[in-house]
């Protein structure tokens, strides 16, 4: 079984400022996928960033980066230029790679709850 | 345009009683689950349908029951053996082959 944890319960920074936020996950798995959700005040899950774990490069999405050690099986999530918006919980999760069939599911950590400050 | 609809958005029942939620997509995604999610818990697997017909239960099935009887629907029925229903309910889908899973927005529910 996998586990994925987010050992920041809470997070504040000032706007425009530069934020990290980390994952840890463990699994005896070679093939998977790990994704970043954001989920504001509305409840609404709101895919951030995806990494396919047999690439090197770190996955970029605008302001979003990550960085990815699959060795250290660590995956956090750097947001740059913060803006009050992304204020919500962040998600970090775990999908195995498919084997053929369909996808059996993501395994969250706990999550973080980041706060920017005006 | 496509994504998924749950309802109803809030939902209040007695204990005791089962209760069945709805969870209907129209992205054509071959597979779909249900999630719960309680206060500093996060989201945790109920059951998943990778085709229609066939569904598996994930980390937390125990007190839930699922159908899948049409591609586009996979109603979730929280029944009284469910001992602490009140929670957040999310459902979401997933094409096969595709790395990305769309959520719907969520039922509350709330039993009293």
């Amino acid at each position: 079984a996998q586990t994925v944890t987010q050992s920041q319960p809470e997070m504040s920074v000032q706007e425009a400022e530069t934020v990290t936020l980390s994952c840890t996950y463990d699994t005896s798995e070679n093939n998977y996928y790990l994704f970043w959700y954001k989920q504001p005040p509305s409840r609404q899950m709101i895919l951030v960033i995806r990494q396919e774990a047999y690439k090197q490069q770190n996955a970029t999405e605008n302001r979003f980066s990550v960085n990815f050690q699959k060795a250290a099986k660590s995956f956090s999530l750097k947001i740059s230029d913060s803006q009050l918006g992304d204020t919500a919980m962040y998600f970090c999760a775990f999908m195995k790679g498919y084997s053929g069939g369909g996808a059996d599911g993501l395994t969250f950590g706990k999550g973080t709850h980041l706060i920017i400050q005006p | 345009d496509g994504g998924i609809t749950q309802s109803p958005k809030y939902l209040f029942r007695k204990e005791g009683q089962n209760v069945t939620l709805s969870c209907e997509q129209n992205l054509n995604h071959d597979a779909m689950y249900w999630y719960r999610q309680d206060p500093g818990q996060g989201l945790r697997l109920i059951y998943y349908s990778q085709i229609v017909n066939d569904f598996q239960k994930g980390d937390i099935a125990e007190g839930y029951s699922v159908s899948r009887e049409k591609k586009e629907s996979f109603p979730l029925t929280v029944t009284s053996a469910q001992k602490n229903p009140t929670a957040f309910y999310l459902c979401a889908s997933s094409k096969q082959g595709r790395r990305g899973y769309t959520f719907g927005s969520g039922t509350r529910l709330t039993v009293v």
